[in-house]
């Protein structure tokens, strides 16, 4: 059972370079969302969806796209890499909204 | 989103102490969770307290949630080096599900 799974999990781009940083959960959850984590700060919301078929903005959602492929799939988008996004981002799930998330281990993202 | 105030931010403790993290909402909270970030993981979920005056306790961890659904503290009782970690307090936006993420307490303990 490996619940939220991320790849991949370390990343260099440069600038201006496209990417796609994929997520699966195997938990038939409903809920999913990304996440970036700065150092020495909490998580910030990117992108949720509620449900298969439904996505929304976060908190910080400038600069990134987002693809329910399906229930189990949930895909984070970065089509112009800038070196702000250097992050360490993850992926999370739970069964409906509101629920307790589970985490994937993250993807650490350097853009040079 | 109105964030949750985590203080301290930083506590250094020596193995066998206590500690206490505190978080404070200017907004009453429908619920709040407490999750465990150790250094370069994950966050992990610990507990979630929905009702006025909760308490709940898992091992050596206590978990209140104030009266008034402004304030939750989570206490732990003789650390252990086990329980180095980012610990923190996450508050619901509304019907949403977006979780607000409080700064969060760095816990050191000293062996």
């Amino acid at each position: 059972n490996a619940g939220v799974t991320q790849t991949p999990k370390f990343q260099v781009l440069k600038t201006g370079q496209s990417m796609t940083l994929q997520c699966a959960q195997d938990m038939n959850h409903n809920s999913m969302y990304w996440y970036r984590q700065d150092p020495g700060m909490g998580l910030r919301l990117i992108y949720y969806s509620a449900s298969e078929g439904t996505t929304d903005k976060g908190e910080v959602p400038n600069g990134y796209n987002v693809s329910r492929l399906n229930k189990r799939e949930f895909s984070l988008r970065l089509e112009s890499a800038a070196p702000s996004q250097t992050s360490v981002y993850f992926c999370a799930s739970s069964q409906i909204s509101n629920q307790p998330q589970h985490f994937g281990d993250g993807t650490r993202l350097s853009i040079l | 989103g109105q964030q949750v105030m985590q203080i301290p931010q930083y506590q250094h403790v020596q193995e066998g102490e206590d500690f206490t993290t505190y978080c404070n909402s200017s907004t009453t909270l429908s619920n709040i969770q407490w999750y465990k970030q150790r250094p370069g993981g994950h966050p992990v979920f610990l507990i979630q307290l929905v009702k006025s005056g909760e308490v709940k306790k898992q091992k050596r961890l206590t978990f209140q949630f104030g009266e008034a659904k402004k304030n939750s503290s989570l206490h732990i009782t003789a650390t252990q080096t086990t329980d180095v970690g980012t610990y923190f307090c996450v508050r619901s936006s509304g019907n949403t599900g977006k979780l607000i993420f409080g700064q969060g307490t760095t816990l050191q303990v000293k062996p």
